[in-house]
């Protein structure tokens, strides 16, 4: 089983639509999880941390589900803008391990 | 305040030769980390440093990958000889102790061996 599995897409959305991610990891003593954005040709950027309660940020919300170890991100509002991949990310000690993301593709 | 600067930003070889890509982590960084991205493996981390020394390199390839630190701005990833199977792009990121585990990615080096 790989350590952190996304369903690799693309999703294709037009905007203003609500898309979701989901990310399943197979560590159970991971303590720390985030979603990175990487666009296309560039470098991994931290979108937002995921936290046990669950935690929102603008039109991003994330979830955690550590019993089903698995860790959800919600887009509302689709913009053009959020056209990139999403890599679900787990820590382990002192690494991170990255999953190989999910590509969105948000249309006019 | 600068970011992870990497050099070159593009690199094209041809089999056999010496590759070596280098890395500055952002000033007051003390962990750094050397990725390798690809398509089919996405996003492997090949070695990590903390102050300057190797903490685990078990994500090296095999030998013809060697990795360095001689101070807390500078480092390097080395391949000797380089492989086709080498092509990728291969980031440096950095963060400090105390920071949480966010980590800061460099611009990357698209590698491409001939």
């Amino acid at each position: 089983r790989k350590e952190v599995e996304q369903d690799p897409g693309p999703f294709n959305v037009p905007e203003g639509a609500t898309v979701a991610f989901n990310c399943t990891y197979s560590n159970s003593a991971s303590q720390s999880f985030f979603w990175y954005r990487q666009d296309c040709r560039k470098e991994p950027k931290l979108l937002m941390s995921v936290y046990s309660s669950g935690n929102e940020d603008g039109r991003f919300t994330a979830q955690l589900n550590r019993a089903s170890q698995y860790i959800s991100l919600l887009i509302r509002d689709s913009k053009l803008s959020d056209s990139a991949t999403y890599l679900c990310v787990v820590s382990g000690y002192s690494t991170l391990t990255f999953g190989k993301g999910t590509m969105l593709l948000v249309s006019p | 305040d600068a970011g992870v600067i990497q050099s070159p930003r593009h690199e094209v070889t041809e089999m056999g030769q010496e590759v070596t890509l280098r890395c500055k982590p952002i000033s007051g960084h003390d962990y750094l980390f050397w990725y390798r991205q690809t398509m089919m493996r996405g996003l492997e981390l090949l070695i990590y440093f903390n102050n300057n020394v190797p903490i685990d390199d078990s994500g090296m390839p095999e030998d013809r990958f060697s990795a360095k630190m001689p101070n807390a701005s500078f480092s390097t990833l080395k391949i000797q000889p380089s492989e086709p199977r080498d092509s990728a792009v291969y980031f440096c990121a950095s963060r400090r102790t105390g920071g949480g585990e966010t980590q800061y990615f460099g611009p990357g080096t698209r590698l491409l061996v001939l």
